[in-house]
């Protein structure tokens, strides 16, 4: 399958200051790349839709001016957590979404290995 | 709109089997299957892509019952290495594309 990464795997930072997570599409081109956070014991949240060379669409309830979404290039999005707090301490996992006849007939999505994020 | 999962947990011995079912009030077009393990990323097990499809993967399947709008994953004769949450996830149409949106997991633990 298709290999999706993600940098760096954990940060710890202090309250108030900002926080860039790569999420890159190793061995494809992805349009599209999701961003999910999940707390403990908890699902995966979808906050928002990166497209490539447009501005991502987010999930209600997620503040686009905290979470700074790029998606600069076919094999990369970035998410900003800007100021974070220690509620923003989650598990942070991005997706990238294949197109038909990538490695299949259809879209199919995989996940990065994902970020740990402590703010203290 | 957030599928529903049921059971919530489920404790098995090596060897039992388990079903686990994944509902939703909207129409499904595809379900997804993941399994997770703590601290990792999910890992993709299988999609059914329409409804009476049924998959396999060595001793997981799935079936899709696209009319009742819900979907089961079967584990058999389950191996130590099945524990994990296991989530179902849906697919939505929204204007930016399709994005998954994930019921609240089965936790699933297999022991010896």
């Amino acid at each position: 399958g298709a290999v999706v990464s993600q940098h760096p795997s954990w940060v710890i930072c202090k309250s108030g200051t900002s926080v860039k997570i790569e999420c890159r599409s190793l061995d494809f081109q992805a349009t599209t790349m999701f961003w999910y956070r999940q707390f403990p014991k908890q699902s995966l949240m979808l906050m928002a839709t990166s497209n490539e060379g447009s501005k991502a669409t987010y999930e209600q309830g997620v503040e686009k001016d905290k979470f700074l979404i790029n998606h600069a290039s076919l094999t990369l999005s970035t998410l900003t957590v800007t100021s974070a707090h220690p509620e923003d301490s989650s598990f942070y996992i991005c997706s990238a979404l294949t197109t038909p006849g990538t490695s299949s007939s259809y879209n199919e999505q995989f996940f990065g290995p994902g970020t740990r994020l402590t703010v203290l | 709109q957030q599928p529903v999962q049921s059971p919530q947990a489920v404790i098995l011995r090596e060897g039992e089997d388990a079903v686990i079912n994944c509902s939703s009030s909207k129409a499904l077009y595809s379900v997804h299957w993941y399994r997770q393990k703590h601290g990792e990323a999910p890992v993709f097990l299988m999609i059914l892509l329409k409804g009476g499809e049924q998959k396999g993967h060595e001793k997981i399947s799935a079936s899709f019952n696209e009319k009742k709008q819900q979907s089961s994953l079967y584990l058999t004769a389950s191996q130590l290495s099945y524990s994990g949450t296991y989530f179902c996830g849906t697919l939505t149409n929204s204007n930016s594309g399709y994005a998954l949106n994930f019921g609240k997991g089965t936790s699933l633990l297999v022991t010896p």
